[in-house]
């Protein structure tokens, strides 16, 4: 199936704690998976996203992990700050070799609030 | 770096009119690009992937009468909500992937119809 399940719906973090949101997904034909985060009003922005050939993948703050044989997969934040607070969406899809991953399925999102 | 522009950002409408939402691939050629709908508090949903010079592919559930969208050149993808209803009141987004230089996908800022 094309679903994407992602928990938790709501998330509340103090400043400099760890955020932590996670996402699973069915159909094993998925090969590419970004974090995205939006703001209210606006498109979504990519975050990082990551590839089943590895495990994890940092870009500063945000790391992806990623377990093949689970078909889960998780964002950290570390040391969140208040200007994090948005939601993130996780997404899947089938590259079809490395040009064609823009039909994204999303999962439901998660409003991240992140109290100073 | 590439950017999506969509317009317009907002638009109110009267029941039964048309609408038409353009988008555009401003430093980048886009041959593929991505229709979403999202709701408020909801994840987004593809509507149709979006192909120049060829007729769209819609998703299932997706009135392809109701949203007509038109890939005319590499730049612009157009979506036409027909004979509009407070129902379709909704954010659209549309995302386009520079398939011939970088292969990334880029998001628009969205576009909030209200339909009255």
């Amino acid at each position: 199936q094309q679903q994407v399940k992602q928990s938790p719906q709501s998330l509340i973090v103090q400043k400099g704690g760890i955020s932590i949101i996670n996402c699973a997904y069915e159909n094993t034909a998925f090969d590419y998976f970004p974090w995205y985060q939006q703001f209210p009003g606006k498109g979504p922005a990519l975050l990082i996203a990551i590839r089943p050939d590895v495990s994890e993948k940092k870009e500063g703050r945000f790391t992806i992990s990623f377990n093949k044989s689970a078909k889960q997969f998780s964002l950290h934040i570390m040391d969140s700050q208040p200007g994090d607070s948005a939601t993130y969406f996780c997404a899947a899809s089938i590259s079809a070799g490395g040009t064609s991953y823009g039909k994204l399925t999303f999962g439901q999102g998660t409003i991240l609030t992140v109290h100073p | 770096g590439a950017v999506v522009s969509q317009h317009p950002s907002r638009v109110i409408c009267k029941s039964g009119t048309s609408v038409k939402i353009e988008c555009r691939s401003l430093d980048f050629q886009a041959t593929t690009m991505f229709w979403y709908r999202q709701f408020p508090k909801q994840s987004l949903m593809l509507m149709a992937t979006s192909n120049e010079g060829s007729k769209a592919t819609y998703e299932q559930g997706v009135e392809k009468d109701k949203f007509l969208i038109n890939h005319a050149s590499l730049t612009l993808s157009t979506l036409t909500v027909t004979s509009a209803h407070p129902e379709d009141s909704s954010f659209y987004i549309c995302s386009a992937q520079d398939r011939v230089v970088t292969g990334e996908l880029f998001f628009g800022e969205g576009s909030r119809l209200t339909v009255l």
